[in-house]
């Protein structure tokens, strides 16, 4: 069966400092990935999402970054962390074949101060 | 562009009562709509899912109908849990879905015994 990981569950960070968020699937291969943020009274929001190594579309421009350099990784990441990142960042897969169906992660929750 | 609208929380119920969540949409074309459930603590899981005008979802005795005359995917089930307390996504995916999903922001219920 798959499973889907997210790390760490909880950060706390301060502004300015990088971030790095990671996601990995197992038991499946060639997945599509994606990123999206829940912040408080904002819903969910896509931020990026992937279909293969290497490929990442942005949705919301922002000081946010996505990469995937394995099939079944996707890291989120920042180089200087703002106030307004602050949020519950969940990573999600969906299998290539039946794309409107997406399975979700524990989440991050991302605190900055 | 594409919307999800639902009704604002929190709701608020006694356990055995019976439950709508209001949820209609904006879309371009043929939109697949969704449900999805978070409880405490946890990241989302599907709950039930519409691909197309009248389909009905249905999973752990609550149900959903495409109502493409209304845009509408109303939530409703009979008889609510105090387990049943958590927050509901409505959301939809048009194009094939490779582009990830639209949120609403989401509906907090709150089951009291």
């Amino acid at each position: 069966s798959q499973t889907i990981h997210q790390w760490p569950a909880t950060l706390v960070q301060p502004v300015g400092s990088p971030l790095s968020l990671e996601c990995t699937v197992e038991g499946t291969s060639n997945p599509n990935l994606y990123w999206y943020r829940q912040a408080a009274g904002r819903g969910l929001q896509l931020l990026f999402y992937s279909v293969g190594i290497g490929q990442i579309s942005s949705e919301v421009p922002q000081n946010l970054s996505a990469s995937r350099p394995q099939d079944r990784q996707f890291i989120l990441s920042s180089k200087k962390l703002l106030l307004s990142d602050s949020g519950f960042y969940l990573c999600a897969w969906s299998p290539a074949t039946r794309v409107n169906e997406q399975f979700f992660g524990p989440g991050t929750r991302l605190t900055v101060l | 562009g594409n919307s999800v609208t639902q009704m604002e929380g929190p709701v608020t119920l006694s356990e055995e009562a019976f439950l709508t969540i209001n949820c209609t949409y904006t879309a371009t074309g043929y939109p697949s709509l969704f449900w999805y459930v978070q409880y405490p603590g946890e990241g989302l899981q599907l709950l039930l899912k519409a691909t197309k005008a009248d389909d009905k979802g249905s999973n752990k005795g609550f149900e959903a109908t495409y109502r493409k005359e209304t845009t509408s995917f109303h939530l409703e089930k009979g008889s609510v849990q105090v387990s049943d307390s958590a927050v509901y996504f409505c959301a939809l995916e048009t194009g094939g879905g490779a582009d990830g999903l639209t949120f609403g922001k989401g509906t907090h219920l709150i089951i009291q015994p």
